[in-house]
This record gives C-alpha cells, sequence and structure tokens, in this order.
C-alpha cells in the first residue's frame, strides 16, 4: 500500500528555521517525483514545488522560489519542506504528494503556525 | 504563472448533473492533455478523481466524468449526492514543467 507520512503540526515564531518531512513506502521511492502543495487556512491549494529523489532534480513554483527548500534523503525515502526564516504569512497546511502529471496519493498534511 | 480560473460556487439538488469549469491558457490547460481534479472534504486531504482530462482511477466513481476544449476543462458529476459537497480542485502541466491548480469550486447540493 502505498502511504506518504508527514511529521507532526510545528508551532514557530517569526524568523525561526523549519523543516518538515514526508516519509513514502509502499513504492520505489528514487521512481516517482513528490512535490508540496500549501493550503493556507479558509483558501485554495497552491502548487509549491517538486523532486525526483533518484537524482534530486528540483522544481519550483516562481511564487515560492528562493522562499522554501526542498530535498530528499533517497536512503530513508523521506522528502523534506524547509524554511530558513519564517513569517507569520507562512501559516498553512502543507501537503506532501507523490506526483506524474497529476497527484495521486497525498500525505496527511501538516499544519504550521506561525505566531509570535 | 496564474491560478487556473474556476467558479467559485456551484450548486444542485439531489439526481441532478452539474459542471465545474477550468480555464486556462494555451501555456497549460490548452496546451497539454495532463489535467486532473481534486474533490477535497472539510478538513480532509484532497482526493483524486480525474486525471489526464478524462481518465477515473480505480474506485472513483462512474458519476465524475472529465473532458477539455481548447483552453478549457470541465469535470461534470451526473447523479449529484449529499456526499459530492465538497471542494473541487482542477490541476494542470504548464509549459515550464512546473503544476497549477485551479482557484477551487464549493459544490453545494440542496
Amino acid at each position: 500500500e502505498v502511504q506518504l507520512v508527514q511529521s507532526g503540526a510545528e508551532v514557530k515564531k517569526p524568523g525561526e528555521s523549519l523543516k518538515i518531512s514526508c516519509k513514502g513506502s509502499g513504492y520505489s521511492f528514487t521512481s516517482y517525483w513528490i512535490g508540496w502543495v500549501r493550503q493556507m487556512p479558509g483558501k485554495g491549494l497552491e502548487w509549491m514545488g517538486i523532486i525526483y529523489p533518484g537524482d534530486s532534480d528540483t522544481r519550483y513554483s516562481p511564487s515560492f522560489q528562493g522562499q522554501v527548500t526542498i530535498s530528499a534523503d533517497k536512503s530513508i525515502s523521506t522528502a523534506y519542506l524547509q524554511w530558513s526564516s519564517l513569517k507569520a504569512s507562512d501559516t498553512a497546511m502543507y501537503y506532501c504528494v507523490r506526483s506524474f502529471n497529476y497527484f495521486d496519493y497525498w500525505g496527511q498534511g501538516t499544519l504550521v503556525t506561525v505566531s509570535s | 504563472q496564474s491560478a487556473l480560473t474556476q467558479p467559485a460556487s456551484v450548486s444542485g439538488s439531489p439526481g441532478q448533473s452539474i459542471t465545474i469549469s477550468c480555464t486556462g491558457t494555451s501555456n497549460d490547460v490548452g496546451g497539454y492533455n495532463f489535467v486532473s481534479w481534486y474533490q477535497q472534504h472539510p478538513g480532509k486531504a484532497p482526493k483524486l478523481m480525474i486525471y489526464d482530462v478524462s481518465n477515473r482511477p480505480s474506485g472513483v466513481s462512474n458519476r465524475f466524468s472529465g473532458s477539455k476544449s481548447g483552453n478549457t476543462a470541465s469535470l461534470t458529476i451526473s447523479g449529484l449526492q449529499a456526499e459530492d459537497e465538497a471542494d473541487y480542485y482542477c490541476s494542470s502541466y504548464t509549459t515550464s514543467t512546473t503544476r497549477v491548480f485551479g482557484t477551487g469550486t464549493k459544490v453545494t447540493v440542496l
């Protein structure tokens, strides 16, 4: 069974750093792109970027380029989404997704709250 | 890279059919047969309903169907049921090898 299991909810202060994770199982982790999707409170879905764990090829949405870093450790079948300096506007639910030209499996989501 | 345009809301009575549109450009919807649709119930992760314009994943009801004409894709729900009440999002591959979502549509079953 394909599963994407994300790390737990986080509460951070503005300016702090954060790295959330997404562990894949039940399939060949290095053979599929993994993406990240943001959903701000009460808002729609936003595509942030994707990574191919096989060779770490990474693509970003222009809206998120330079704002976050996507990485992966294929030895432990885990993808990451990282911020170096959080802002209040980063408060959102973040989903990891297995990606083709569509997103067939979704993680359960990681809620990130940034508040002073 | 602008979001694809969807109507904010669509409603219908049980048993009726409704259609949700998703309008992009020749750089996304119109340029590729890689449009997908997602259903999201409150507090839940989205679920893939249609991929590659008109294909249904295993387990998705055949009441859901997809199509495309030019720069506009459509999701049709026939035989509307109470459980279909949810938010729906389209998504497309783009020329810059990225992906883009639609603005989302709230479906209400009257």
